[in-house]
């Protein structure tokens, strides 16, 4: 149990453009769920939090204006990257907790990997 | 916001042999510390969460250890196979998870 699936795993996109990433928790309901971003060979950094029906906490230095998140439902979050650049390519990495259970174990999607040309 | 330190970026063992790793943070203790298996262009996998009151906790061939005084996390493989060459991530329970930059182990057969 607990897996989280993301949408796509990959994707191109011109410079400019936004790209939309969701992130769903297929077998349990997601009390929160986290964005992460990652670059080569570094670690996971935090970008936001958000709980369902309430509006998303980014971290410091992260645009609120630039990363949409919106959290739907409790199985459905999304991230949407708006008017990417190169420097947004990234590995972006969804998680989640449970609504029932241990609250203290995040559980990771397979990741969506951006390239902006 | 905590600092996490991993011991190495690589740590290349025999097949059979144990791998231990570190973790060290530096601030104070967190409630909890977790470790998290990650492959190559995938998510990280929840291996094991410890505790601050627990000293060791066991999983299969996995032994974590915790120690609030030395400000260490000790992860170990036993019996270590190919399979298990991934990067092994260290988090720390902060207002938020904050993780270290991974370990990547590589065992030979």
């Amino acid at each position: 149990g607990a897996v989280v699936s993301q949408h796509p795993s990959w994707v191109i996109c011109k410079s400019g453009t936004s790209v939309k990433i969701e992130c769903r928790s297929l077998d349990f309901q997601a009390t929160t769920m986290f964005w992460y971003r990652q670059f080569p060979k570094q670690s996971l950094m935090l970008m936001a939090t958000s709980n369902e029906g309430s509006k998303a906490t980014y971290e410091q230095g992260v645009e609120k204006d630039k990363f949409l998140i919106n959290h739907a439902s409790l199985t459905l979050s999304t991230l949407t990257v708006t008017s990417a650049h190169p420097e947004d390519s990234s590995f972006y990495i969804c998680s989640a907790t449970r609504l029932a259970g241990d609250k203290d174990t995040q559980y990771f999607g397979p990741g969506t990997r951006l390239t902006v040309l | 916001s905590q600092k996490i330190e991993q011991n190495s970026e690589a740590l290349n063992i025999q097949e059979g042999k144990t791998a231990t790793l570190t973790c060290n943070y530096t601030n104070y203790s967190p409630a909890y510390l977790q470790w998290y298996r990650q492959d190559p262009g995938r998510g990280p996998v929840f291996l094991l969460l410890i505790r601050e009151n627990e000293k060791e906790k066991r999983k299969e061939r996995l032994k974590v250890t915790f120690d609030t005084t030395l400000k260490q996390s000790l992860f170990h493989i036993t019996a270590s196979q190919p399979a298990d060459s991934a990067t092994y991530l260290c988090a720390v329970n902060d207002y938020k998870l904050s993780f270290g930059a991974g370990t990547t182990v590589t065992v030979r057969a």
